[in-house]
């Protein structure tokens, strides 16, 4: 069974600008949560959605929003960027809401220069 | 504002010793502890899950759970070389995200 994908791996952009990021699940999953990690923070809950609802959501602002699809596709996006943005953002499924077992994808890098 | 906190290490073990790894967390209606590890560069992978008070073992992890004190461990045995990595508490509550420590290094010297 493939593994959470998350596209793209690397990206680059400067301040101002908006990014949408991609997570795929492991087929059958139904939950996934986003996080923020930094080497300053460590790993930060920035959303989970279950059957396209959002469950909970971390404390992040407004310009971090998601969404999930039918098929638990999801998406991230972040609005204005600012440089302390700059973070691997993990995408993890889970075959039910959490605390089911999660499993993590490889990361997008973002970095906001 | 709920906490999960761990040493920051880096623990450094010789290979074939037992590394100790702890976690304390504020909520005391946390329900759900797991264990992750993060290689470098690399995305986290679940060690452990633990729900009860006690001990588990799997092979030569055994996380140990009391909530009256609110504190996990995660013991490994005859620690490898492989076994170097960043080692993440993560605490649930029913309903709630799951909260992460900011993660113990560990590294096991051959």
């Amino acid at each position: 069974k493939a593994g959470v994908t998350q596209t793209p791996r690397y990206l680059i952009k400067t301040r101002g600008q908006q990014v949408t990021l991609s997570c795929s699940p492991i087929s059958g999953h139904r939950s996934v949560s986003w996080y923020q990690q930094t080497p300053g923070q460590g790993l930060q809950f920035l959303f989970e959605y279950f059957s396209e609802t959002q469950r909970n959501k971390g404390n992040f602002p407004g310009r971090f929003s998601g969404r999930q699809f039918s098929n638990s596709r999801s998406e991230m996006n972040v609005s204005t960027l600012e440089l302390g943005d700059s973070a691997l953002y993990l995408c993890a499924s889970s075959l039910g809401q959490v605390p089911d077992t999660q499993y993590f994808g490889p990361g997008t890098r973002l970095t906001v220069l | 504002q709920k906490e999960v906190e761990q040493n920051s290490g880096p623990l450094s073990v010789p290979e074939g010793a037992i590394a100790s790894l702890n976690c304390t967390y504020s909520d005391r209606g946390s329900q759900s502890f797991f264990w992750y590890r993060q290689y470098s560069g690399k995305s986290p992978e679940l060690i452990m899950s633990i729900y009860s008070n006690g001990d588990k073992e799997d092979g030569r992890f055994t996380a140990q759970l009391n909530k009256a004190s609110q504190y996990v461990s995660l013991l490994i045995r005859d620690s490898q070389p492989s076994d170097s990595a960043t080692y993440l508490c993560a605490v649930n509550q029913a309903g709630t995200a799951l909260i992460f420590g900011k993660g113990t290094t560990l590294s096991v010297s051959s």
